[in-house]
């Protein structure tokens, strides 16, 4: 099945700096959503993008969905305490399923 | 904000025990899910359930493995003689249809000894 890589593993980032995690895919993805899973937490449905070249903001996160829709990408600014946890991309290859990458787990430093 | 609810949060047994996991999908979603999440690891899917059967299913869900909708509100997970290698935590997540984001049960964290 369609797989998408996530990158990378792990981010450690010093509290206010700006990261990304990107996701890649070796083929076409028709669709992208990204979900938030704190530690010890359930995932939580972030976002979804479609369009080719799609740019979404939430206030500090901007996800972006590459212009050949093999590739997406989370850029959070001004990190903060509460943006712990693992990020997971996630494909949804036909109506019933959604798969998941392995997730980029964030840890911050004060 | 409409929730998905999960029961037991936690539940131990022991190796070669049936369990029951239950779920409580949103009311008005008609898509059912089952993934598991070993410790550390990815969210892997399980099974989907719609229309009243399953749609559709991982190589993971073997025979041990079934899932039902007794009732209008409850979708369950019963796993037979439990292997310790079933110890994860199993989430249960509704949808609206293709396309909607998925929403996530609390989780219940199963054991096995």
């Amino acid at each position: 099945g369609q797989q998408v890589m996530q990158i990378p593993q792990y981010q450690h980032v010093q509290e206010g700096e700006d990261f990304t995690t990107y996701c890649n895919s070796s083929t076409t993805l028709s669709n992208i959503q990204w979900y938030k899973q704190r530690p010890g937490g359930h995932p939580v449905f972030l976002i979804q993008l479609v369009k080719s070249g799609e740019v979404k903001k939430q206030k500090r996160l901007t996800f972006q969905f590459g212009e050949a829709k093999k590739n997406s990408s989370l850029h959070i600014t001004a990190t903060q305490t509460t943006d712990v946890g693992t990020y997971f991309c996630a494909v949804i290859l036909n109506d019933y399923k959604l798969s998941f990458g392995a997730g980029t787990t964030v840890t911050v430093r004060a | 904000e409409p929730e998905v609810t999960q029961t037991p949060s936690h539940q131990v047994t022991q190796m070669g025990q049936e369990v029951i996991l239950r779920c409580v999908p949103i009311s008005n979603h008609l898509y059912f899910y089952w993934y598991r999440q070993i410790l550390g690891q990815k969210v892997e899917f399980l099974v989907s359930f719609y229309n009243n059967e399953i749609s559709e299913k991982s190589e993971i869900f073997d025979d041990q493995f079934s899932v039902e909708r007794p009732d209008g509100s409850n979708f369950t997970l019963k796993i037979r003689s439990t292997k310790l290698e079933d110890s994860a935590m199993y989430f249960c997540a509704s949808s609206g249809g293709p396309g909607h984001g998925y929403t996530f049960g609390s989780g219940t964290r199963l054991t096995v000894v």
